[in-house]
């Protein structure tokens, strides 16, 4: 059964330093989300992405973020300078047309 | 007023009780709903779909109240399994998607 895969699955970084998180979303999927989950609280969307752009983003996805898919394949999310609140669960998540997301696993970002 | 709110639990149950969950969301405009299930530390799962004409997998019945805004999920005869944390979640209209905060449920022996 193909699946959304996510790397790494853990990273530690520095306050300031810049992450990337990698997805790869299922193959035929159009549309592709980024959200987080801070330890304890809720699954919060981040962003979203079709057609090689951004369609929507929350407040928290401030110039700080970025989003690409630069090769048809992976879906990354940048973080440019990162805060100790940054700290947090990130899943990617993917869907065709159809209304159904599947969620990768979750890469865990820990910023000291 | 959050845009998806959730029953906040826990909720204890015995196995094989009957439990309900409910979830009221605030955007009218919303079109489509759905209760995934998340295991501790682990990704959100889809469960099932919610409709409006209400729909049934196996021990699980989720209903929709589109004049309410409200939705449910009722799970019969729990199993110790089912013991996760249940997501609420609506899409605003396909680019947007929110999670209520979750109820956690404990199935005990």
């Amino acid at each position: 059964e193909p699946e959304v895969t996510q790397t790494p699955s853990h990273q530690v970084t520095q306050m300031g330093q810049e992450v990337i998180l990698r997805c790869v979303p299922i193959s035929n999927h159009l549309y592709f989300y980024w959200y987080r989950q801070i330890l304890g609280q809720k699954v919060e969307f981040l962003v979203s992405f079709y057609n090689n752009e951004i369609s929507e983003k929350s407040e928290i996805f401030d110039d700080q973020f970025s989003v690409e898919r630069p090769d048809g394949s992976n879906f990354t999310l940048k973080i440019r300078s990162t805060k100790l609140e940054d700290s947090a669960m990130y899943f990617c998540a993917s869907r065709r047309q159809e209304e159904t997301q599947y969620f990768g696993p979750g890469t865990r970002l820990l910023v000291l | 007023r959050k845009e998806v709110e959730q029953d906040p639990g826990p909720f204890n149950v015995p196995e094989g009780a009957t439990v309900a969950f409910n979830c009221t969301y605030s955007n009218s405009a919303s079109q489509s709903f759905f209760w995934y299930r998340q295991d501790c530390r682990k990704e959100p799962k889809l469960l099932m779909s919610v409709y409006s004409s209400g729909n049934e997998d196996g021990r699980f019945t989720a209903q929709l109240n589109r004049a309410s805004q409200y939705i449910s999920l009722l799970i019969r005869d729990s199993k110790l399994s089912d013991s996760a944390t249940y997501l609420c979640v609506v899409d605003t209209g396909g680019f947007k998607t929110i999670f209520g905060a979750g109820t956690r449920l404990f199935v005990k022996a």
